[in-house]
């Protein structure tokens, strides 16, 4: 049964400083993986999705690797802002084609502070 | 603009009165599913649909009903809500698997209180 983690899960930082989150998986059966934001009590928020066969995705300030034979992804911010302040959620997409189902990790809830 | 639109938003109930969530998704997307969310649990898929008249159980599909009736529309019925069922509600979709894009949408949420 695949499972997702996420470490840290909380980061609070000051301004400026470039991050990374960590997301690790148990099957490295998988057919992609997307990494969401979340702001308390909103919707998710897609920002990047990086298929099985790619080992990087990249959006201005946000790059995302995948290492699939060590089950692991991570997310990297470049100098964090307040405003990139939210919880952080991974998720894998098996590859099965019999199904539809994300599996979300546990989330890294991150306060950048002025 | 490509979006996820569920209604409502905030949504307080009695227990036992039947309620209905709708979403709706504007990029023709084969696939489609409700999530809730709960603190400590995490997102949990309650069904989902991989086509029109295609719908199937997911991990948390007790007190829930679907349908999928046309592409874009994947509602949500809670026949006989108890307050167990209070949560964030998620409604996602995405293409089918194979497509060269299959990145997953979702919607604002709608915030289910049951009292």
């Amino acid at each position: 049964k695949q499972e997702v983690t996420q470490i840290p899960a909380a980061l609070s930082v000051p301004e400026g400083e470039n991050l990374v989150l960590n997301c690790s998986f148990t099957d490295s059966a998988i057919y992609n993986l997307q990494w969401f934001r979340q702001d308390p009590g909103k919707g998710l928020t897609s920002l990047l999705l990086i298929q099985s066969s790619q080992r990087e995705q990249t959006s201005g300030r946000l790059n995302a690797s995948l290492d699939k034979s060590s089950g692991r992804s991570t997310l990297y911010i470049a100098a964090s802002q307040p405003g990139d302040s939210a919880t952080y959620l991974c998720a894998v997409i098996p590859p099965s084609y019999n199904t539809d189902k994300l599996i979300f990790g546990t989330g890294t809830r991150l306060q950048v502070f002025p | 603009e490509a979006q996820v639109t569920q209604n409502p938003r905030y949504l307080i109930t009695v227990t036992g009165k039947k309620l209905t969530v709708t979403c709706s998704q504007n990029m023709n997307h084969e696939y489609m599913s409700w999530y809730r969310q709960d603190p400590g649990l995490g997102l949990r898929q309650i069904y989902y649909s991989m086509n029109v008249e295609v719908t199937d159980k997911g991990d948390v599909p007790e007190g829930y009903k679907v349908s999928r009736k046309e592409k874009r529309n994947f509602p949500l019925i809670l026949e006989s809500p108890s307050p167990n069922q209070t949560s964030l509600y998620f409604c996602a979709s995405r293409a089918r698997q194979g497509r060269s894009n299959t990145e997953a949408f979702f919607g604002q949420g709608t915030r289910l209180t049951v009292v």
